[in-house]
């Protein structure tokens, strides 16, 4: 079963403005990580948060995580045309397997 | 560069037919996986291996087998078994490593991917 639920499903802004995704979990984590995928590539890993971590920077990428609410979010500041991609969060459930979420398409019209 | 190279890049199978997808890396990961996206979907673990002559099952191994006679390969063959759910389908298969067996602080690192069509 998904572990990690993305929302929105969909997303599209223009170039400059920024953009917000969410990721709700079910089960207590112990790190959570966004990854990126452009369309038919693999994925690329953009960031991990610990769970004794409230907030990260990457870059242009801003991660949240609030292990109350079991949430995070990822905000990309500045948008690109070139951050046109599928984003998941994925979680991990038993040594170093993961589970990911259905992802969002973000799409940035230039 | 170290990374993970994924052959073919597209692949056309046949109903009833075997074909084996190729992963290789030189990145000296111990652990490495299989997934498979469908379109528009996350990705479904099918296999994953910690070491060498040894792999488990992931949520969706029915109709694929493995092998991990080295440490940098781990091919993944599609059965005859796996059933499709329609007449003319596609999926997309992710090879994919990490540094650390039971160490789930590391990022897995992604190939580019098969796209397997079933005619």
């Amino acid at each position: 079963s998904q572990q990690g639920e993305e929302d929105p499903q969909a997303l599209s802004i223009q170039e400059g403005e920024n953009a917000t995704m969410n990721c709700s979990y079910k089960t207590s984590i112990n790190n959570l990580q966004w990854y990126r995928q452009n369309s038919g590539r693999g994925l690329v890993h953009l960031i991990l948060i610990r769970s004794n971590e409230r907030e990260k920077h990457s870059g242009r990428l801003r991660v949240t995580l609030d292990t109350s609410k079991k949430s995070s979010s990822l905000l990309i500041t500045a948008s690109r045309a070139a951050d046109t991609a599928s984003y998941f969060c994925a979680t991990p459930r038993g040594g170093n397997k993961l589970v990911f979420g259905a992802g969002t398409i973000l799409r940035v019209k230039s | 560069d170290g990374g993970i190279t994924q052959s073919p890049k597209y692949l056309f199978r046949k109903e009833g037919q075997n074909v084996t997808l190729s992963c290789e890396q030189n990145l000296n990961h111990d652990a490495m996986y299989w997934y498979r996206q469908d379109p528009g979907q996350g990705l479904r673990l099918i296999y994953y291996s910690q070491i060498v002559n040894d792999f488990q099952k992931g949520d969706i191994a029915e109709g694929y087998s493995v092998s991990r006679e080295k440490k940098e390969s781990f091919p993944l063959t599609v059965t005859s078994a796996q059933k499709n759910p329609t007449a003319f389908y596609y999926a997309f298969y992710l090879c994919a490593s990490s540094s650390s067996v039971g160490d789930s602080n590391q990022p897995q690192h992604f190939g580019d991917g098969t796209r397997l069509s079933i005619l």
